[in-house]
């Protein structure tokens, strides 16, 4: 079935560094592509997306784009900020009737001052 | 404020006592869904309702109930719950159901910690 791994966490940086946390998937259509973010005690909230090959979703300083050939969605941020501390879950959508995401295990990412 | 909103909070309970955690949004979402997520494993859809009185299985959902009797409510049930329950949980909407809601975005809760012992 469709599965996403990503890097084993946590990663820890210091403020201004640049962050990639890696993303790879296996699907068997065409999904569409996802991260997460989820600061402590909070919900998930949606940080941005791409829905097909090539596209590059942005938000807040971040990028990823949707790779094909490489099965990956490898979030990026050229300069991170203590605030930025949270876990990272990268998701696909299949596009079934489900509406079901599914989730890669999450990367902690600790920004120190 | 547009939310999906949980409770209780967090919550410690005994093998085989029946619980209900609420999840309410006030955005008139049509699609809502529940997750749990265990360390190392992610998110795992348990159930999920593409609109009112329409609900179905996701992954994982053995041992749990729902029911989704009006558009804003989709209660998660416990009839008997057992330690392997032990996990947080998240509801969540989006304003279609399917593919579309899906590549929308989804608005979490804030997520319920529950113990059984």
């Amino acid at each position: 079935g469709d599965s996403v791994t990503q890097m084993e966490g946590p990663v820890t940086l210091s403020e201004e560094a640049f962050l990639t946390i890696n993303c790879t998937y296996t699907a068997t259509g065409y999904p569409s592509l996802f991260w997460y973010v989820q600061y402590p005690g909070e919900g998930l909230q949606l940080l941005l997306k791409a829905t097909k090959a090539d596209d590059k979703g942005s938000n807040k300083g971040f990028e990823a784009t949707y790779r094909k050939e490489t099965t990956s969605f490898h979030l990026e941020k050229g300069s991170v900020q203590v605030s930025d501390s949270a876990v990272y879950f990268c998701a696909l959508s299949d596009g079934s009737n489900t509406g079901k995401l599914i989730f890669g295990q999450g990367t902690t990412l600790q920004v120190k001052p | 404020e547009a939310q999906v909103t949980q409770n209780p909070r967090y919550l410690i309970t005994v093998t085989g006592k029946k619980l209900t955690v609420t999840c309410s949004q006030n955005m008139n979402h049509e699609y809502m869904s529940w997750y749990r997520q265990d360390p190392g494993l992610g998110l795992r859809q348990i159930y999920y309702s593409m609109n009112v009185e329409v609900t179905d299985k996701g992954d994982v959902p053995e041992g749990y109930k729902v029911s989704r009797k009006e558009k804003r409510n989709f209660p998660l049930i416990l009839e008997s719950p057992s330690p392997n329950q032990t996990s947080l949980y998240f509801c969540a909407s989006s304003p279609r159901a399917g593919p579309a809601g899906a590549n929308y975005g989804y608005t979490f809760g804030s997520g319920t910690r529950l113990t059984v012992v």
